[in-house]
């Protein structure tokens, strides 16, 4: 079974130019979320989705930064326009359902996506 | 606030030595703690959780760590390190959220270098 994947592994972008980060959570995790990790920072919270609904969006930085999810199967995270600040590496994790008594705690990590924004 | 501390930003040890990385919270309730491992290009591996019950658990690779309520600390432990093992650990707490987690917070993790 394939993990999480994200693409792409690195965006090198100019500031002021548009990015836009992918996410494909494992097949059937209804839970997705997006971590990001600015340099020598700890691993910080930005959002999570159930299925296509955002659960909680209190991580986001600003209006600058859009997340979706159509359909309940893999994300997206725009930022527009992309400043200094939002370098770093940005990782998505998927988990199964956490209502249905079916518990599964583990947060499934992809590799990350490393913006670079000069 | 919660928050994750991890005191260590880097650590040095010989491969075979033992090898101890702390943890330290703050939670207003009972958390839940994991222990996750980074290699280069790769993801967040999970090493090892705790919910509840038996306060020394047991991961993968042959990792444990001790939850310490009065201390509110969840350190990491090997008894002897591997060169694989040379990677970033990262500690994170979760909210007990009806018996799963919602969002981890992390600490901003350390890094662990193998000597031959």
């Amino acid at each position: 079974e394939a993990g999480v994947t994200q693409f792409p592994s690195h965006s090198v972008i100019e500031k002021g130019q548009t990015v836009t980060l992918r996410c494909d959570p494992i097949s059937g995790h209804d839970n997705l979320y997006w971590y990001r990790r600015v340099m020598g920072k700890e691993i910080k919270f930005l959002l999570h989705f159930v299925k296509e609904s955002k659960q909680d969006e209190s991580g986001m930085p600003n209006n600058r930064f859009l997340a979706e999810r159509t359909g309940g199967t893999y994300s997206t995270l725009k930022v527009q326009p992309a400043e200094l600040e939002d370098s770093g590496v940005y990782f998505c994790a998927s988990s199964q359902d956490l209502t249905s008594g079916r518990v599964h705690n583990e947060q499934f990590f992809g590799p990350g996506t490393r913006l670079t924004v000069l | 606030a919660q928050s994750v501390t991890q005191p260590d930003i880097h650590i040095t040890v010989s491969e075979g030595a033992s090898l101890e990385l702390r943890c330290n919270y703050s939670y207003g309730a009972t958390p839940y703690l994991f222990w996750y491992v980074q290699s280069p290009g790769q993801g967040l591996q999970l090493l090892l959780k705790y919910f509840s019950g038996d306060t020394l658990v047991q991961g993968i690779k042959g990792f444990e760590a001790e939850f310490k309520r009065s201390q509110s600390s969840f350190n990491l432990r090997k008894p002897s390190v591997h060169w694989s093992d040379a990677a970033e650990y990262f500690c994170a707490v979760g909210r007990n959220y009806g018996g799963a987690t919602n969002k981890l917070i992390f600490g901003t993790g350390t890094l662990l270098a193998v000597q031959p």
